[in-house]
């Protein structure tokens, strides 16, 4: 089974700041790699697939990059709507989601 | 627009059994992969098992194997989740989700609650 090792469990961030969430898979996913932002009480919304690709109606402040092992998803500009927990989700091999990032207003 | 209603959660004793719906509508249900994924406060989220189009292969994580079983009705548009000798661990918010041709969850339910307690 394909692990993924998500960080940090939690972020404090201001509005207008840039916070990155990391995700490292146990072996290579080769770029198959999706983001989701789950508000309070809420469903998981896709937001990127694929370690870069926006669904539509994904704002142009989130982001992803990496390859490997290694991935990245990037908030510039966070904004109040933005405040959710996120996880990372690698779909080469079933699936395995990273335990969740919880971003925060400072 | 794509909409998953599930139905059947609520408390149960350990050792019992307990049975989710998942009603899909506006796409082609039976041109899609189907999973449930269920969450805790503590452990996020996890998959728990994937059906393919018609229900002839199906995946489960290793700690529901030989417990859960996952299955469908294409002409009803109804995917199930049958869970028997239910544990205390297996408590959390079961969603119903839909894979795309990439095997991306693309599309979730409300979720339906289980709690499994004396």
């Amino acid at each position: 089974d394909i692990q993924m090792t998500q960080s940090p469990p939690s972020l404090s961030a201001s509005l207008g700041d840039k916070v990155t969430i990391t995700c490292q898979a146990s072996q290579n996913i080769n770029k198959y790699i999706a983001w989701y932002q789950q508000k309070s009480g809420k469903a998981p919304r896709l937001l990127i697939r694929y370690t870069s690709s926006l669904e539509s109606g994904t704002p142009s402040r989130f982001s992803g990059s990496g390859s490997g092992r290694d991935y990245s998803f990037s908030i510039s500009n966070v904004e109040s709507e933005d405040i959710a927990s996120y996880y990372c989700l690698q779909y080469v091999n079933l699936n395995t989601f990273g335990a969740g990032t919880k971003l925060e207003l400072k | 627009e794509v909409q998953l209603v599930e139905s059947g959660g609520g408390l149960v004793q350990p050792g019992r059994s307990m049975r989710l719906s998942c009603v899909a509508s506006g796409f082609t249900f039976r041109n899609f992969y189907m999973t449930w994924v269920r969450q805790t406060p503590k452990k996020g989220l996890d998959w728990v098992t994937i059906v393919n189009y018609d229900g002839t292969t199906t995946y489960y994580r290793d700690s529901v194997k030989g417990r859960f079983t996952i299955s469908r009705d294409n002409a009803k548009s109804t995917l199930y989740l049958q869970m028997d000798s239910l544990r205390s661990e297996d408590t959390a918010t079961y969603y119903c989700a839909r894979l795309d041709g990439y095997r991306v969850v693309d599309a979730w339910g409300q979720g339906a609650s289980v709690t499994v307690s004396s």
